[in-house]
């Protein structure tokens, strides 16, 4: 079955550094989605990307995040300069929309990523 | 506002008895549901969802209800199996407009199934 993979599972960093994380979504899917959970609380949605372009953003996804999809199958979060505040689990998700109930938008999830910031 | 280091309400079942889990979901355009399992260490696993123009969807095992007048959501888990300890979020968006249909996660209900 496939599958939404995340790669690393567990991602430690010192505070001001870069970090990338990185998603392969399902091959056939074309919205991506990266969302976060930090320890104890509900997953938060960060960004969306459709067609090579950033469709929506919400207040966390300040100018310190960005994404990419550098080739065909990879899905990045960039971290520019990390903060402690910034630890958390990042999941990234895909979904493909049904063309006939557009309503329809499961999003699929990988195993996430833990972002340690010291 | 949210309070920080949220504490989940917690459902305790034996195996075998029928589980509800219910959420209140908070915008009234939302069209569209979804009900996500996670396991501890794991990402969200997609469940079961349905359209606001349905008030009941079945899949195996699970029953998801909608009520739309009152903004309530449950999911009915039938013959409830230790494997099915988890967390259990509700997740509504609204595909159309300007959304691109992200998702908005409640704040999840921790199930535990005795043996």
């Amino acid at each position: 079955e496939p599958e939404v993979t995340q790669t690393p599972s567990h991602q430690v960093t010192q505070m001001g550094q870069e970090v990338i994380l990185r998603c392969v979504p399902i091959s056939n899917h074309l919205y991506f989605y990266w969302y976060r959970q930090i320890l104890g609380q509900k997953v938060e949605f960060l960004v969306s990307f459709y067609n090579n372009e950033i469709s929506e953003k919400s207040e966390i996804f300040d100018d310190q995040f960005s994404v990419e999809r550098p080739d065909g199958s990879n899905f990045t979060l960039k971290i520019r300069s990390t903060k402690l505040e910034d630890s958390a689990m990042y999941f990234c998700a895909s979904s493909v929309r049904d063309s006939q109930l557009l309503a329809k938008n499961i999003q699929y999830f990988g195993a996430g990523t833990r972002l340690s910031v010291l | 506002g949210e309070s920080v280091g949220l504490h989940l309400p917690t459902l305790s079942v034996q195996e075998g008895d029928n589980s509800i889990i219910n959420c209140a979901y908070s915008n009234s355009a939302s069209d569209y549901f979804i009900w996500y399992k996670q396991e501890s260490g794991k990402g969200p696993q997609f469940i079961i969802d349905i359209r606001s123009n349905m008030d009941k969807r079945q899949g195996q095992r699970v029953t998801v209800l909608l009520n739309k007048t009152v903004k309530h959501l449950s999911l009915q888990i039938a013959a409830t199996q230790p494997g099915d300890s988890a967390v259990y979020f509700c997740a509504e968006t609204f595909p159309y407009g300007g959304s691109q249909g992200n998702l908005i996660f409640g704040k999840g209900t921790k199930l535990s199934v005795k043996p």
